[in-house]
């Protein structure tokens, strides 16, 4: 089955930096790779996805890039705020019947003000 | 506004003691999930309906048991919470399975005493 690790399990950035986390998966099969942002005590909330067909997408100050070669995935964060400040989760999933989302352990970024 | 919505927020049960979980969807969306998500770890998903062909993940205790009566609502049913089972439940939905955005709740925490 897919495997998802993600780097690093901890980030801290001054404001203002950029932030980069990465993941890798296992499963060449998989063309579906969303990025959650967890804040504390609520459920994940969906920030950006992208899928095989495309190598790169940009929402403001998010994007998101995949090397489908390599079997990998980044998530950037350009100009990082203090509400950046969360736990980031990537995923992966093929598109085929039952399949699930398989989660990364999570980054938990730190934006110093 | 159209939403994932999980009752309630906070539950507090003795050990052995069955307690259900409950969620309800305003999105119409054919797939609903549960996950368990224990402190600093990536959501874990315990089952899910595709409409109302249940799903059970392999590794899902028999202590834990879904229901689906309509599109709009799920419950999760714990029958002898242990003290292991503590842990905020998730729930979320998606319009298919596959390669589709999965739209979470705020959650759900168990307390076991």
């Amino acid at each position: 089955g897919e495997n998802v690790e993600q780097h690093p399990s901890t980030l801290s950035v001054q404001e203002g930096d950029s932030a980069v986390i990465k993941c890798t998966y296992s499963d060449s099969a998989s063309n579906y790779f969303p990025w959650y942002k967890q804040e504390l005590g609520k459920g994940p909330q969906l920030i950006i996805d992208i899928r095989s067909n495309v190598g790169e997408k940009k929402d403001q100050r998010i994007a998101v890039t995949l090397n489908k070669t390599a079997k990998h995935f980044s998530l950037h964060i350009t100009e990082t705020q203090p509400e950046d400040s969360a736990v980031y989760f990537c995923a992966a999933s093929r598109n085929s019947g039952n399949t699930p989302l398989v989660f990364g352990k999570g980054t938990r970024l730190s934006v110093i003000a | 506004d159209a939403m994932v919505i999980q009752n309630p927020r906070y539950q507090v049960t003795q050990f052995g003691k069955p307690v259900t979980l409950s969620c309800s969807q305003t999105l119409n969306h054919n797939v609903m999930y549960w996950y368990q998500q224990k402190s600093s770890q990536a959501p874990k998903l315990l089952f899910h309906y595709y409409d109302k062909d249940f799903n059970n993940e392999a590794d899902t205790p028999d202590n834990f048991q879904s229901r689906r009566p309509n599109t709009s609502f799920c419950f999760l049913d714990i029958r002898s919470p242990g003290l292991g089972d503590a842990a905020m439940y998730l729930c979320a939905t998606s319009p298919r399975q596959g390669q589709e955005t999965q739209y979470f709740g705020p959650g759900t925490r168990l307390l076991v005493l």
